[in-house]
């Protein structure tokens, strides 16, 4: 158990729609990480954010959008959501602000089904 | 970038080491390598991290030569729970985007 926890597990949704992944990183850490991992794109990462505040920016497309929030926990917001968007989304939480300066600690992760 | 090269796959049987070679090349001064493992379905695991020489933990070795252009992941009696994808990744002192890059990693599989 890496101490990130991430919901939902699963989740099923149509063509169009929008959905809410949640992250909650370890006690102590302040940046957190999203990363998609599709079958063909291998691990993908999206966005950080350190204690509140953007910090780098990957691969994420304009309709997909994060934030952090004062109690550290984060959001990854995806809308208008395509069948390729269908891929397992994770979270992961380090200590320090540089971007991928130190261990990451990956949560379980989302599965993402868009039908 | 510090881009690195790993083979896509690999296989083994059980109680066989197995060495997991990557390649960087363009490794700078203040860059260090580290290693995470991903089992199916499940987010990646740090496994070692290393500068220099050698480094060994309970889990694994990672061997490091002088030019440090390359770097080997060393599993010892590797089990059939080791089946996993191995990413290598080039970490900046201080961060960059080199240490988000997992690319596809190497797929070991440990046959019985």
């Amino acid at each position: 158990d890496s101490g990130v926890t991430q919901t939902p597990k699963h989740l099923i949704t149509a063509t169009g729609q929008r959905v809410t992944l949640r992250c909650s990183p370890r006690s102590g850490d302040l940046s957190v990480y999203w990363y998609q991992q599709s079958l063909d794109q291998g691990l993908q990462f999206l966005i950080q954010y350190y204690n509140g505040e953007e910090r780098a920016k990957g691969n994420i497309l304009e309709r997909f959008s994060a934030q952090q929030f004062p109690d550290l926990h984060s959001e990854l917001n995806l809308s208008s959501l395509e069948l390729g968007d269908s891929a397992l989304y994770f979270c992961a939480s380090s200590v320090l602000a540089g971007v991928g300066a130190d261990t990451q600690y990956f949560g379980p992760g989302t599965r993402l089904t868009v039908l | 970038l510090a881009k690195t090269t790993q083979p896509i796959s690999m296989d083994s049987y059980e109680g066989q080491e197995v060495n997991i070679t990557c390649s960087h090349n363009n490794i700078a001064t203040n860059d260090y390598i580290t290693w995470y493992q991903q089992f199916p379905s499940q987010g990646p695991r740090f496994i070692i991290q290393g500068y220099k020489t050698k480094v060994t933990n309970e889990v694994a070795s990672l061997f490091i030569p002088a030019d440090r252009k390359s770097s080997t992941l060393s599993l010892p009696r590797v089990s059939l729970s080791d089946t996993a994808v191995y990413y290598c990744l080039v970490v900046a002192t201080g961060g960059g985007a080199d240490g988000l890059t997992f690319g596809k990693g190497t797929h070991l599989i440990i046959q019985p």
